[in-house]
């Protein structure tokens, strides 16, 4: 069993709409939750990270943590077409210096 | 705002060459990173250091792989006689301390193995 799953998409949307991505993973020991955001061969640009369980918003993004259910989610709402990227999740124990564990990514298209 | 560089953008070289990768971590960041992705796949894990040591390293990351800190800004990783596979994205990232694990990425370099 893969440790961190992602649907990849491709997701098309209008611009103005609600998008929800997500993950689930196998590993009970993770404890932080990041979503990046990605442009063709480009770095992973951090977007939010949340600590154990639990909602986080930040403008039009709001990421939430189900640990009970290993599922997480990252809600943009009023697309932008500029919110076109790749979406990844991904996810560490607590301790320092620890790897980050990447979903695939999720490619999003918002058309104007 | 304070950003990871990483020199090449794009580094081309033959099998069996070794390529330096170079990278300048945020400045008072302490743990240190490379992770590598292949064209179409996953972002993986290589290698963390911290206080001149290595603190984690995956399977990929086997004797043809080493990372050095030469000074006080820069972050190397070598690979000593590259193959067709090593073909990938490179990246270097970086974090402020242990206690909340959160790491910001440079641009990365492109490395094309011929």
């Amino acid at each position: 069993q893969k440790e961190v799953e992602q649907d990849p998409g491709p997701l098309s949307v209008p611009e103005g709409a609600i998008v929800s991505l997500n993950c689930t993973y196998s590993n009970s020991a993770f404890q932080y939750f990041m979503w990046y955001r990605q442009y063709s061969r480009k770095g992973p640009e951090l977007l939010m990270y949340t600590y154990s369980s639990g909602n986080k918003e930040d403008g039009r993004f709001t990421a939430q943590v189900d640990k009970s259910s290993k599922y997480i989610s990252l809600f943009i709402r009023d697309s932008q077409p500029s919110d076109s990227a790749t979406y990844l999740c991904a996810m560490s124990a607590v301790q320092a210096g620890t790897a980050l564990i990447f979903g695939k990514g999720t490619t999003l298209s918002v058309s104007s | 705002e304070p950003e990871v560089t990483q020199t090449p953008s794009h580094q081309v070289t033959q099998m069996g060459q070794e390529v330096i990768l170079r990278c300048v971590p945020i400045s008072n960041h302490l743990y240190f990173y490379w992770y590598r992705q292949i064209l179409g796949q996953k972002v993986e894990f290589l290698v963390s250091f911290y206080n001149n040591e290595i603190s984690e390293k995956s399977e990929i990351f086997d004797d043809q792989f080493s990372v050095e800190r030469p000074d006080g800004s820069n972050f190397t990783l070598k690979i000593r006689s590259t193959k067709l596979e090593d073909s990938a994205m490179y990246f270097c990232a970086s974090s402020l301390d242990g206690s909340k694990n959160i790491q910001y990425f440079g641009a990365g370099t492109r490395l094309s193995v011929l």
